[in-house]
C-alpha cells in the first residue's frame, strides 16, 4: 500500500493476556518507530529501528513490552500480561532514514483497551 | 531531559480569526523542529518543519519560526478555516527521535 498500515485497528483484551500489534511500514523506509498515546496525553516514544542496527529501546516502559522487526519490513509490538494502564493508541511511523531531514509517516494506530 | 510544552487546548476560534499555538522546548543542542497535525479520524501527518535557527517553516497558510534564543516554535495562521479543526503537535527531533508535546486541539466554528 501507499502508506503505513497497522493491525488490528482495535483490540480489546482482558487484563493479564498477551497482545501483538503489527505495523507494515512504507516500502523502502529503513527507520521504524513505535509510539504510545494515552487518552489526553502526548505521544510517548517506545522503540526505534534503523536498518540492521540494534534498536533503541529506551522508551519501553517495562519488560512486558518488546518489539521485533524483520529486516526492513514488518514490525510487531508485543505486550505481555497486559495491565489496564496499557490502554492507549499505539502508533507506528516509518521514514526513509532515521535522520531529522526525513519526514515520519504515521499509521492510523491500534486502539488497545485492557479490561 | 528533552521536553516540549504546548499551550493547553482546546483553542476555540471563529472562522477567519488569527491563530497562535505556543510551543517551547528543551533539548540537547539545536534540534530540527516539527509541527504535526491530526485531523479527525486520520493519522498524524507532517504540517511543517524548520531545521535551523531563524528558519521559517510554512504550509497550508501555517507558519512557525525557529527561535533559538527563546527555544520556541510557535505555530501561527492569519485566517483559520473550519477545515483546520484538528489536534496540533509540536515536536523537536533529538537523538534519533521526535519528542512530542501533549497536543493542542483547535476547534474552528463558522
Amino acid at each position: 500500500g501507499a502508506g503505513v498500515s497497522q493491525s488490528p485497528s482495535n483490540k480489546v483484551t482482558e487484563k493479564g493476556k498477551d497482545v501483538e500489534l503489527r505495523c507494515d511500514p512504507i516500502s523502502g523506509h529503513t527507520a521504524l518507530y513505535w509510539y504510545r498515546q494515552r487518552l489526553g496525553q502526548g505521544l510517548e516514544f517506545l522503540i526505534y529501528f534503523q536498518g540492521n542496527s540494534a534498536p533503541d529501546k529506551s522508551g519501553l516502559p517495562s519488560d512486558r513490552f518488546s518489539a521485533e522487526r524483520t529486516g526492513e519490513s514488518v514490525s510487531t509490538l508485543t505486550i505481555q500480561r497486559t495491565q489496564q494502564e496499557d490502554s492507549a493508541v499505539y502508533l507506528c511511523a516509518s521514514s526513509f532514514a532515521g535522520v531529522s531531514m526525513y519526514e515520519q509517516f504515521f499509521g492510523p494506530g491500534t486502539r488497545l483497551t485492557v479490561l | 531531559g528533552n521536553s516540549v510544552t504546548q499551550m493547553e487546548g482546546p483553542v476555540t476560534l471563529s472562522e477567519e480569526a488569527f491563530l497562535t499555538i505556543n510551543c517551547t522546548y528543551t533539548a540537547t543542542g539545536y534540534p530540527s523542529l516539527f509541527w504535526y497535525v491530526q485531523y479527525p479520524g486520520e493519522g498524524l501527518q507532517l504540517l511543517l518543519k524548520a531545521t535551523k535557527a531563524d528558519d521559517k517553516g510554512s504550509n497550508k497558510g501555517f507558519e512557525a519560526t525557529y527561535r533559538k534564543e527563546t527555544t520556541s516554535f510557535h505555530l501561527e495562521k492569519g485566517s483559520v478555516q473550519v477545515s483546520d479543526s484538528a489536534v496540533y503537535f509540536c515536536a523537536p527531533y533529538n537523538t534519533d527521535k521526535l519528542i512530542f508535546g501533549t497536543g493542542t486541539r483547535l476547534q474552528v466554528f463558522p
